[in-house]
């Protein structure tokens, strides 16, 4: 059974500050894997979707890294602002399940100006 | 493009009610719509998949009579949580897919319920 987990489950850094997010998940055989940005009481915004053959992607001052043989992904924001104060999710698409995905717990990220 | 509604965003109902959450793709077909239930300061747990046209498949431990759930076209989706409980409060979250090869979820803004 696939199981994602994310650490750590808090952060609080200062404004200007670097940081990764990480992600390990059980089982190797993934289709993608996506970063999503949470709000409070909000729904989900995806950030970035890294296919399975794939070993990076970069939006803007975020980049995502998926190594799938050790079951790793990382996210990697830049120069944080107070903005970027979210829940960060991260979830794996697993095959032949229609599209399902499994969620990890969220790291809930705070930056003070 | 590519965007999800949900209404209602907020309902407070009675015990033993029934409430019926809506999702709607705006601007394309969703051949799949999935729910989810998001406890506080918990991730987001699958509760069932719809394909149109089709019943839901519910994940394990999901009661399919107690969440009845309708994907009657190409852009809507419902939700009914019938009899409705305390235990039932929640944040329920909906996703819709065009289906193709990435199959990528747009999500809805969710929907709050709290069952008095």
């Amino acid at each position: 059974k696939q199981e994602v987990t994310q650490i750590p489950a808090a952060l609080s850094v200062p404004e200007g500050e670097n940081l990764v997010l990480n992600c390990s998940f059980t089982d190797s055989a993934i289709y993608n894997l996506q970063w999503f940005r949470q709000d409070p009481g909000k729904g989900l915004t995806s950030l970035l979707l890294i296919q399975s053959s794939q070993r990076e992607q970069t939006s803007g001052r975020l980049n995502a890294s998926l190594d799938k043989s050790s079951g790793r992904s990382t996210l990697y924001i830049a120069a944080s602002q107070p903005g970027d104060s979210a829940t960060y999710l991260c979830a794996v698409r697993l095959y032949n399940q229609g599209g399902k995905l499994i969620f990890g717990q969220g790291t809930e990220l705070s930056v003070k100006p | 493009g590519a965007v999800v509604s949900q209404h209602p965003s907020r309902v407070i109902c009675k015990s033993g009610t029934s409430v019926k959450i809506e999702c709607r793709s705006l601007d394309f077909q969703a051949t799949t719509m999935f729910w989810y239930r998001q406890f506080p300061k918990q991730s987001l747990m699958l509760m069932a998949t719809s394909n149109e046209g089709s019943k839901a498949t519910y994940e394990q431990g999901v009661e399919k009579d107690k969440f009845l759930i309708n994907h009657a076209s190409l852009t809507l989706s419902t939700l009914t949580v019938t009899s409705a409980h305390p235990e039932d409060s929640s944040f329920y979250i909906c996703s819709a897919s065009q289906g193709g090869k990435k199959e990528t979820q747009y999500f809805g803004p969710g929907t709050r319920l709290l069952v008095l």
